[in-house]
């Protein structure tokens, strides 16, 4: 059982590049997620889906793009990248009712570093 | 809006101890509310949930919360410690803004001592 995979595990962009971060789930789940995780500050919600072809902002979308071409993938694309955005960033899925139980699974995370 | 108080930044106990790991919540209704676990460099996993039914929960790996209306708590719990519960631990609220949402605390690392 694969689950969630997120791709690349660690990364040393320097500012101003550009990169994408895979997510692939093999679970069939509707909903798709990205967070962030900082020191001190939780988990942030970055984008999520509901489905292919369905996108939306969460609470720190800037600097941040996604699509939803198929179910199973979800990349997130940092555009011009700032070291403010060096963090751990985690994909999370689950069925569509799932949300409302909590039920999310998580990939084991992608280190991002930006210089 | 929803939001949830990890009010210890770290808990260290010696194994075979008790556990306890606090929570406290603020919401405008009935919330559901979880735990989760993040051991070192993996993703996290769901602990445990309520979501209104009884109020005490029980997890795995022996882990159970209480939900307190009155007290506006959902500690989590556990009566023994094992070496292998040293971990990240995040209380997390379910928000309905529109869209369905969870507020993640802040964390409690949990660190276990022979």
């Amino acid at each position: 059982n694969a689950g969630v995979t997120q791709t690349p595990k660690f990364q040393v962009l320097k500012t101003g590049q550009s990169m994408t971060l895979q997510c692939a789930q093999d679970m069939n789940h509707e909903y798709m997620s990205w967070y962030r995780q900082d020191p001190g500050m939780g988990l942030r919600l970055i984008h999520y889906s509901v489905g292919a072809g369905i996108t939306d902002q969460g609470e720190v979308p800037n600097g941040y793009n996604v699509s939803r071409s198929t179910t199973e993938d979800f990349p997130l694309r940092l555009l011009s990248a700032a070291p403010s955005q060096t963090s751990v960033y985690f994909c999370a899925s689950t069925r569509a009712g799932g949300i409302r139980t909590g039920e999310l699974f998580f990939g084991e995370g992608s280190r991002l570093t930006v210089l | 809006a929803q939001s949830v108080t990890q009010l210890d930044s770290h808990v260290s106990v010696s194994e075979g101890t008790p556990v306890l790991l606090r929570c406290n919540y603020s919401s405008s209704y009935s919330p559901s509310l979880f735990w989760y676990v993040q051991h070192p460099n993996k993703g996290l996993q769901l602990l445990l949930k309520y979501t209104s039914a009884a109020t005490l929960v029980k997890g795995i790996n022996g882990f159970e919360a209480e939900f307190k209306k009155s007290e506006t708590s959902f500690h989590l719990t556990k009566p023994s410690a094992h070496m292998s519960d040293a971990a990240e631990y995040f209380c997390v609220v379910s928000e309905n803004t529109g869209f369905q949402k969870l507020v993640f605390g802040t964390g409690t690392r949990l660190l276990v001592s022979p």
